[in-house]
Formats: structure tokens, C-alpha cells, sequence
């Protein structure tokens, strides 16, 4: 249990619709950070929040977008979404200063399947 | 730019038996080291943390060791059990606020 809730936990869409994920970290943890896990590979990153201020992103275009809350709550969005964005969205949070972190802790996962 | 790779990309071995799962990473100017266990459609649990300072940890019967001039690091299991089975990512932070970079992982079924 690592203190690190997403929701929902799964969630069918169609091919051009939008999609928001939502993140809740444990108290203190100023740093959450996306990740995108297809189907037999590792989890790749897509982008990172630190105070409210996205700090680094990944190889993802444009309509993946996101926000972070002054609670340290998160938001992925995905806009007009495409059949390879099926995959299973992780979060994961950590605290520290200025952004540093050392063990990140992830939540369960979104599981989104795109038709 | 930084690839993480982990071999081999299965393991099935009967119960109890020892085992080590592999991670090599090609920039060995890491911060730190993670390994996580990822059980099916589930998200990861830390199981072990190394920072670039260090050269192993231990937690129960895992055994993490790091050796950053070679680029490798290593998972050792003892007397693997049923309830090991899952998947082991291996991850690796360049700096401390840069993300994590993961290897594939390797998928493990232990055997009753």
C-alpha cells in the first residue's frame, strides 16, 4: 500500500475522444510524475509536475497534457486519443527538495482501452 | 540517452530454487537505482533502492547489488517462492529530479 490512489481504474473510450486521469499522493509529496505502460514493456515517462509547474516531459506530443493541484493532487489528460494510447497510466509521487526524490511510490494504475 | 535493458525477458524456475534477474544500463553516471516488482495489470511496488554511493541492499530475501563502472545490476532471490511470481522492473534516475528510465522487465513463474 503505497498511499497513492488513481481513478478510475479502468476505462473504455473510442478513438478520438478525450480522456481525463486522476491522482491522489500522499501527503508532502511535492513531485508526481505520468507514466505510460504498453502492453509487455516498461513504463515509459511522459511528463512531471513539481509544484505546480510541469518540470519535464518526455517523448509524448502535445495532446497529453496535465496538471497538478495545490494539494499535490494530478490530472492527466489525453485529447483525441488513438488506438496505441491503450495502455495501463501509472502515477507516481515523491517528495523533496526541489523536485528531488529518491523512492518514488506509484499507484495502481488506469487501465485505458481504446476502440 | 539512457537505455535500461533486463535479461532474460522470462524465468521459470521450480520452488526454492535461487535466482538472480539481470539489469544492465549504458550512462553509468546514475543517481540511483530501483527495483520493482509489477504483479499482473497491477501497478509497481518499490522493492529495493540503491543509491550511486552504494554497492548493494538487502531486504528479507532479496539482494540488490550495483556496480555503476560496468553498468549492471543485479536482483538475487533466495529460496524463491510461488507467491514470487510477477514481473521485476528494473529503473534507473540519471539526477535526482530527472525521471526514472525502465528496463522491460523480466516476467517470473515460480513453480510449486
Amino acid at each position: 500500500e503505497t498511499g497513492v490512489t488513481q481513478s478510475p481504474t479502468h476505462l473504455i473510450k473510442t478513438r478520438g475522444q478525450q480522456v481525463t486521469l486522476r491522482c491522489s499522493s500522499q501527503s508532502g509529496h511535492n513531485t508526481v510524475s505520468w507514466y505510460q505502460q504498453a502492453l509487455g514493456q516498461g513504463p515509459q515517462f511522459i511528463f512531471q509536475y513539481y509544484r505546480e509547474e510541469e518540470n519535464g516531459r518526455g517523448n509524448f506530443p502535445p495532446r497529453f497534457s496535465g496538471l497538478q493541484f495545490p494539494n499535490y493532487s494530478s490530472e492527466l489528460n489525453v485529447n483525441a486519443l488513438e488506438l496505441d494510447d491503450s495502455a495501463l497510466y501509472l502515477c507516481a509521487t515523491g517528495g523533496g527538495l526541489a523536485g528531488y526524490q529518491e523512492t518514488q511510490y506509484f499507484g495502481p494504475g488506469t487501465r485505458l482501452l481504446v476502440l | 540517452k539512457q537505455e535500461v535493458t533486463q535479461i532474460p525477458a522470462a524465468l521459470s524456475v521450480p520452488e526454492g530454487e535461487n535466482l538472480v534477474l539481470n539489469c544492465s544500463f549504458t550512462d553509468s553516471a546514475i543517481y540511483n537505482l530501483q527495483w520493482f516488482r509489477q504483479d499482473p495489470g497491477k501497478g509497481l511496488t518499490s522493492l529495493l533502492l540503491i543509491q550511486s554511493s552504494q554497492r548493494e541492499q538487502t531486504s528479507g530475501r532479496l539482494n540488490a547489488s550495483l556496480d555503476k563502472s560496468s553498468g549492471r545490476s543485479t536482483l538475487y532471490i533466495a529460496a524463491s517462492q510461488p507467491g514470487d511470481s510477477a514481473t521485476y522492473l528494473c529503473a534507473v534516475r540519471d539526477s535526482g529530479n530527472t525521471p526514472l528510465v525502465f528496463g522491460k522487465g523480466t516476467r517470473l513463474s515460480v513453480i510449486a
